[in-house]
């Protein structure tokens, strides 16, 4: 199983401020790497996949890189929507895909 | 538009059964595959396993290997999970979720999730 390690568990932040949240990988995904957003209380929403792709309807503020073992997604003037918890998820493993233990971004 | 329309919350007892329903509008739903993920209480999500929706084949993780089913009504759109032998730690939010294409990559789609508690 690949293990995704996500830091850091929390991160505190002001409106307007840029935020940086990290992912890693037990063993290279290639690009094969996608986050999401889930709002207490809701489903996940699917933001980026192929590591640096923006799903539809995804803000351009929102943006990723990566390759390999090590992730990013930056967030580049947080609103007030974005304070939410972060999971990335690899898909690499058919069909085991596994998950990041979430960053939560607050206020 | 596309959309899962999950079935409703269920409560029961350590050793039962619980089977959840996930019914698919909007697409064709033998294009893609279907998986079902959990998310116990304040905790991340961990991905149950896999069906096909084409033909019905299943794969699941390890873990949950003789006590988890999954099938399919294609007549409906409607695809099932079922996890018998339920304990406290089965106790989460059980979501479907349909792949970006065909039956990989990141999930686009997912249901509103259905909370099953498991209680003495």
């Amino acid at each position: 199983e690949i293990v995704m390690t996500q830091s850091p568990e929390t991160l505190s932040l002001a409106p307007g401020e840029r935020a940086t949240l990290s992912c890693r990988a037990s063993q290279s995904v290639s690009t094969d790497l996608a986050w999401y957003q889930q709002i207490p209380g809701q489903a996940p929403r699917l933001l980026m996949y192929g590591a640096s792709t923006r799903a539809s309807g995804v803000p351009a503020r929102f943006s990723g890189s990566g390759s390999g073992t090590e992730f990013t997604l930056t967030i580049s003037s947080l609103q007030s929507e974005d304070f939410a918890i972060y999971f990335c998820q690899q898909y690499s493993d058919w069909p085991l895909y596994t998950f990041g233990q979430g960053t939560k971004l607050e206020i | 538009q596309v959309q899962l329309a999950q079935s409703g919350a269920e409560v029961k007892k350590p050793g039962a059964s619980v089977k959840v329903s996930c019914k698919a509008s909007g697409y064709t739903f033998t294009s893609y595959g279907l998986f079902w993920v959990r998310q116990a209480p304040g905790q991340g999500l961990e991905t149950l396993g896999w069906m096909s929706i084409y033909n019905g084949n299943t794969n699941f993780a390890q873990k949950f290997q003789g006590r988890l089913t999954m099938t399919r009504d294609t007549s409906t759109s409607t695809a099932y999970m079922e996890l018998r032998s339920l304990r406290s730690a089965d106790t989460a939010v059980y979501y479907c979720a349909r792949p970006h294409s065909g039956d990989s990559g990141p999930f686009n789609i997912w249901g509103q999730g259905t909370r099953v508690t498991v209680s003495a």
